[in-house]
């Protein structure tokens, strides 16, 4: 089955970058998505096929996807964007669904 | 808007089956992919299954032997049931809709805690 891989944590102090990857064989094939989660609360898409933005996402989220990794960037980090980030896939090749494990993004 | 709400009991023994349900409004099931999600206690996301609204569905494959994801399109309901329940199927259960073609989450529910326990 599709395995996406992606680090446990990231931290970095407001109004600097913070960068998310998400490993996967030849992810740069498929359309990456990421959602966001604060605590208590569902999951939201943020970006969705590897760099668009659902109407409401602010600018500062965006998305890249190549080869094996693709990667969530948040710009200018504010303390409102600490919460749980995940990536998903689509594996075409079994019809099913696949998360990353998430990333617990800090805001310092 | 389309709103969905996971609905059933919060507390399920072990060995039994584990059932919600999943209610739509705003929007017909009658299109896109109907799915469950569900997330241990400080764990990530973990797809269950979908019910596709041509009559298909597929689930994890890990879960597959005790799922069952079925719809009426009478009430705009999908449902999710679990056979032989243990602890380790405690978790928050979401239903959210899977997009046709794009294959990403874009409505959910709030969520809906169900504990496994005697």
């Amino acid at each position: 089955s599709y395995v996406l891989t992606q680090p446990p944590s990231v931290s970095v102090a407001p109004g600097q970058t913070a960068r998310i990857t998400c490993g996967g064989n030849n992810s740069g094939s498929k359309s990456v998505h990421w959602y966001q989660q604060r605590p208590g609360q569902a999951p939201a898409l943020v970006i969705h096929n590897d760099n668009d933005r659902p109407s409401g996402i602010p600018e500062r989220f965006s998305g890249s996807n190549s080869a094996n990794t693709a990667t969530l960037t948040i710009s200018r980090v504010e303390a409102g964007d600490e919460a749980d980030y995940y990536c998903q896939v689509w594996d075409s090749t079994s019809d099913h669904w696949v998360f990353g494990g998430g990333t617990k993004l800090t805001v310092l | 808007q389309v709103q969905l709400q996971e609905s059933g009991p919060g507390l399920v023994k072990p060995s039994e089956t584990l059932s919600l349900t999943c209610t739509v409004s705003g929007g017909s099931i009658t299109g896109h992919y109907w799915n469950w999600i569900r997330q241990p206690p400080g764990q990530g996301l973990e797809w269950i299954g979908y019910f596709y609204f041509a009559g298909t569905t597929n689930y994890n494959p890990s879960l597959k032997s005790r799922v069952t994801i079925s719809a009426d399109t009478s009430k705009n309901q999908f449902s999710l049931k679990l056979s032989s329940v243990t602890a380790a199927d405690t978790a928050v259960y979401y239903c959210a809709r899977g997009i046709v073609g794009a294959m990403f989450f874009d409505y959910w529910g709030q969520g809906k805690l169900v504990a496994v326990s005697s």
